[in-house]
């Protein structure tokens, strides 16, 4: 069965510092999809970033990269530069693949809540 | 434009009132999903919808009851709710058929089953 594995239920950064959170999963499949999603205290699931399976390159979007390894199965979330308003939860979440091709199922870690402090 | 919207923000009902959440996007996405979220954990899939049709049920109770009146509407009709049911509610949707396709997420529906 696949599986997101966060080990890391909180974790403590200085603003202006770099922070990274750690993701591994568990997958039989070739084909497959990594994300991550903050979600602040107010709820909404804001998508950062994406890594599929075949990228050679860590995927990038501004203060945000992903560390991938394949080989380890790991995906982790590297955050440069913290700011205040990163304090949030952040869920890594895998799509599921089947026969080569993307269900339309997200598989959740358990989460790991980052505090940025001044 | 990567908006879902989700009404109402904040919802309490009794365990025999029937209410109902209502999630809309206007991205073209033709796959639309309920989520519900507990404390501090991760959100469960309950329903997902393709092309405005049924395509996972995840064993949710009867008491929940999805709509996809059409492809930027998706309603979730509440009856006798039980107070375990309260959790923040998240609809999101996303484009078909390929990994990288995006879950683009509303900001929630706070329920409260008293």
């Amino acid at each position: 069965a696949q599986k997101i594995t966060q080990t890391q239920p909180g974790m403590f950064v200085q603003e202006k510092e770099a922070v990274t959170l750690d993701c591994t999963y568990d997958t039989s499949d070739q084909s497959y999809g990594l994300f991550w999603y903050k979600q602040p205290s107010s709820g909404e699931m804001i998508f950062l970033i994406y890594q599929g399976s075949y990228d050679e390159q860590n995927a990038t979007e501004g203060r945000y990269s992903l560390n991938f390894q394949k080989a380890r199965k790991s995906a982790n979330l590297v955050i440069s530069a913290s700011q205040l308003g990163d304090s949030a939860m952040y869920f890594c979440a895998m799509r599921e693949g089947r026969y080569g091709g993307a269900t339309n199922k997200l598989i959740f870690g358990t989460g790991t809540l980052l505090a940025v402090q001044p | 434009d990567t908006e879902v919207t989700q009404t109402p923000k904040h919802l309490v009902m009794g365990m025999t009132n029937k209410k109902s959440l209502k999630c809309e996007q206007h991205m073209g996405h033709r796959a639309m999903y309920w989520y519900k979220q507990k404390a501090k954990k991760p959100p469960e899939l309950m329903f997902v919808y393709s092309y405005e049709k049924l395509s996972i049920n995840e064993s949710v109770p009867s008491r929940f009851s999805p709509e996809c009146p059409n492809s930027s509407l998706l309603n979730l009709h509440l009856h006798a709710l039980q107070p375990e049911d309260s959790a923040l509610y998240l609809c999101a949707s996303s484009l078909l058929g390929l990994f990288q396709e995006t879950q683009y997420f509303g900001p929630g529906t706070r329920l409260l089953v008293l």
